[in-house]
């Protein structure tokens, strides 16, 4: 079974409409992250949390909010979505005792607007 | 400002060659450099590491160098196998920086038969 596990895997949605991505990990790690892919642009940070109610902006953080109710959950949530938001979503996992602070990523969720 | 600086976006080599993968940064706080590999439809995963007191870290095939003075790193993969075609991130993080980690733009590699 996968440790990080995102729903859905592909979506797609209009403009405007409002539209939430789910990321569950089964590792018991403290930190969680949303990450964007966009071609030639490699990940990009959103939003991270270090615990349950923590939550922190990333570089590129406009249009998005998170909700993180407990530890093996983390949302990404776009209040109103726009084309330009259509990417690759990851969900990632860390544990703070671990040096070099490797992080474990979800498979992914294909997000287009149209 | 890019912090991390991947400037090769793809690479073709041929099978059992060596491949190089070259990945430059800017902040000389990073205590921690990161490779990842990405494949298609899946999540990037973790390959291999380097502290920034060391200049070399080995893993099988695999061989991150690191060149403080200069700036930069380079991940070796020796002989280089049909399954190593991916998309390769370098990463770095600070421990002072909130534990977030910075990611290069990502090197596509190709092995050619």
């Amino acid at each position: 079974d996968a440790d990080v596990t995102q729903t859905p895997r592909n979506r797609i949605t209009k403009t405007g409409k409002r539209i939430m991505l789910e990321c569950s990990q089964t590792k018991g790690h403290d930190r969680m992250y949303w990450y964007r892919q966009d071609p030639g642009l490699g990940l990009r940070l959103i939003y991270y949390s270090f615990d349950v109610k923590d939550i922190n902006k990333g570089e590129i953080s406009d249009g998005y909010s998170v909700s993180r109710q407990a530890q093996a959950k983390f949302s990404l949530s776009l209040e109103s979505a726009i084309p330009n938001q259509t990417a690759l979503y990851f969900c990632a996992t860390s544990d703070p005792t671990d040096a070099g602070s490797e992080q474990f990523f979800g498979p992914g969720t294909r997000l287009t607007v149209l | 400002d890019q912090q991390v600086k991947q400037n090769s976006p793809s690479l073709s080599v041929q099978e059992g060659r060596i491949s190089i993968l070259n990945c430059d940064y800017t902040n000389s706080m990073f205590d921690y450099f990161l490779w990842y590999k990405k494949y298609p439809a899946e999540g990037p995963t973790f390959l291999i590491s380097i502290s920034s007191i060391k200049d070399k870290n080995e893993d099988g095939r695999f061989t991150v160098f690191l060149n403080k003075s200069a700036k930069h790193l380079s991940l070796h993969i020796v002989p280089s196998q049909p399954g190593d075609s991916a998309v390769y991130f370098c990463a770095a993080s600070s421990l002072n920086r909130d534990d977030k980690i910075i990611f290069g733009k990502g090197t596509r590699l190709h092995i050619l038969p």
